[in-house]
């Protein structure tokens, strides 16, 4: 059964400490996706790639955040240093370029305090 | 920019139906429907990618009206299990990400 794996699932860490989340993409999927997730914004999108090339990051706060895909298995989110207002639930997801549906992982709930 | 739902929220009784609306103020490309149920990931439920288009399965179905820039999700007959919070995601063109919504609550009572 295919799926979309993040690692961890939850995270509590302090402020100004670093995070990094992982997700393992669907195999076969040319196309990664970071949302984040709050009460107040709902699901934002922080960055994509494909073909491992980011092709868009303008979601994100370019100061404390980056995202990278090291191989065609492993995307990475990380925050450097994290703050309280970071605390959310970061989701990755995977899927075909052009159109076509995502596929979600479970996502890491990160509590910054 | 972000598209607009409403209702916010609505609460039906199992078997009555539901339409959630979802507009932008800029072409659209494409609309895609995905439902969340609490503490769980969005799972996509349909893309419609050309103006007019409807799509459906079993008693979920949509509409793209590419010319008011809207889509339309109708839940026909509902089930407990329909419960969720259901987003809709818009993109321009060109791009694969999406931008949400802020999301329709669906409460579904036997």
């Amino acid at each position: 059964d295919a799926r979309v794996t993040q690692t961890p699932r939850d995270k509590v860490t302090e402020m100004g400490q670093e995070v990094t989340m992982r997700c393992q993409p669907i195999l076969g999927h040319n196309t990664v996706f970071w949302y984040r997730q709050t009460m107040m914004q709902g699901l934002e999108l922080l960055a994509y790639f494909r073909n491992r090339a980011p092709l868009d990051d303008s979601g994100m706060p370019k100061d404390r955040f980056s995202a990278e895909m090291p191989d065609a298995t492993l995307a990475t989110l990380k925050i450097q240093p994290s703050e309280p207002r970071d605390s959310a639930v970061y989701f990755c997801a995977s899927g075909f370029s052009g159109n076509t549906e995502a596929f979600f992982g479970q996502g890491t709930r990160l509590t910054v305090v | 920019q972000q598209p607009v739902q409403s209702p916010q929220a609505v609460i039906l009784r199992e078997g009555e139906d539901a339409v959630i609306n979802c507009s932008s103020s800029k072409a659209l490309y494409s609309v895609h429907w995905y439902r969340q149920k609490h503490g769980e990931a969005p799972v996509f439920l349909m893309i419609l990618l050309k103006g007019g288009e409807q799509k459906g399965h079993d008693k979920i179905s949509a509409s793209f009206n590419e010319k008011k820039q809207q889509s339309s999700l109708y839940l026909t007959a509902s089930q407990l299990s329909y419960s969720g919070t259901y987003f809709c995601g818009t993109s321009g063109g060109g791009a694969d990400g999406l931008t949400f919504g802020k999301g329709t609550h669906l409460i579904i009572q036997p």
